[in-house]
């Protein structure tokens, strides 16, 4: 049963602090998400990929977050440096191309 | 542009009630319409999808309709359980299959009471 994995689960950080979170799409998949779910915004799309060339990063805070693939199996977001409000759920989602997506456990990110 | 409504939650239902959640879309073109499931402290599930107008997507006793005259992809379940306690998000994918990117609704909470 193939899965979209991430770590870490739970990451709780200071503020200022760089923030990192990893996510290994199903082996396959060419296109791969990243999410960010929070109470009051609901599910956010920050940026997505396919063959691992960023297609959108609109919806990213350019001058703290980046998004990269290093390879087809990992994907990677960073935070520099975190702040409070960025405290939320982010998700890393996957699929082939035209196909549905499938989504990872999530990462919960604190920042005090 | 192309975006999703669903009927504000929480919805509260007893076991074995029906449930309606509703879903309409504004899309240009034909889009592909979804039903995600999150259960507490997981990820979204892929629940039910239909990719053309009077499609019918079920799983796991669920059930949606694509209904382009109406613009709506309800969800329903006849029986509903304590288990399906979920946060339930409505999603088209409006871009003609050339890419994946979903627009997602802003989720229903459902609590189903034993």
């Amino acid at each position: 049963d193939a899965r979209v994995t991430q770590t870490p689960r739970h990451k709780v950080t200071e503020m200022g602090q760089e923030v990192t979170m990893r996510c290994q799409p199903i082996l396959g998949h060419n296109t791969v998400f990243w999410y960010r779910q929070t109470m009051m915004q609901g599910l956010e799309l920050l940026a997505y990929f396919r063959n691992r060339a960023p297609l959108d990063d609109s919806g990213m805070p350019k001058d703290r977050f980046s998004a990269e693939m290093p390879d087809a199996t990992l994907a990677t977001l960073k935070i520099q440096p975190s702040e409070p409000r960025d405290s939320a759920v982010y998700f890393c989602a996957s699929a082939r191309t035209g196909v549905e997506q499938y989504f990872g456990p999530g990462t919960r990110l604190t920042v005090t | 542009g192309n975006s999703v409504t669903q009927m504000e939650g929480p919805v509260t239902l007893s076991e074995e009630a029906f449930l309606t959640i509703n879903c309409t879309y504004t899309a240009t073109g034909y889009p592909s319409l979804f039903w995600y499931v999150q259960y507490p402290g997981e990820g979204l599930q892929l629940l039910l999808k239909a990719t053309k107008a009077d499609d019918k997507g079920s799983n796991k006793g669920f059930e949606a309709t694509y209904r382009k005259e109406t613009t709506s992809f309800h969800l329903e379940k006849g029986s509903v359980q304590v288990s399906d306690s979920a946060v339930y998000f409505c999603a088209l994918n409006g871009y003609g299959g050339a890419t994946n990117k979903l627009i997602f609704g802003t989720g229903t909470l459902l609590a189903v009471q034993p």
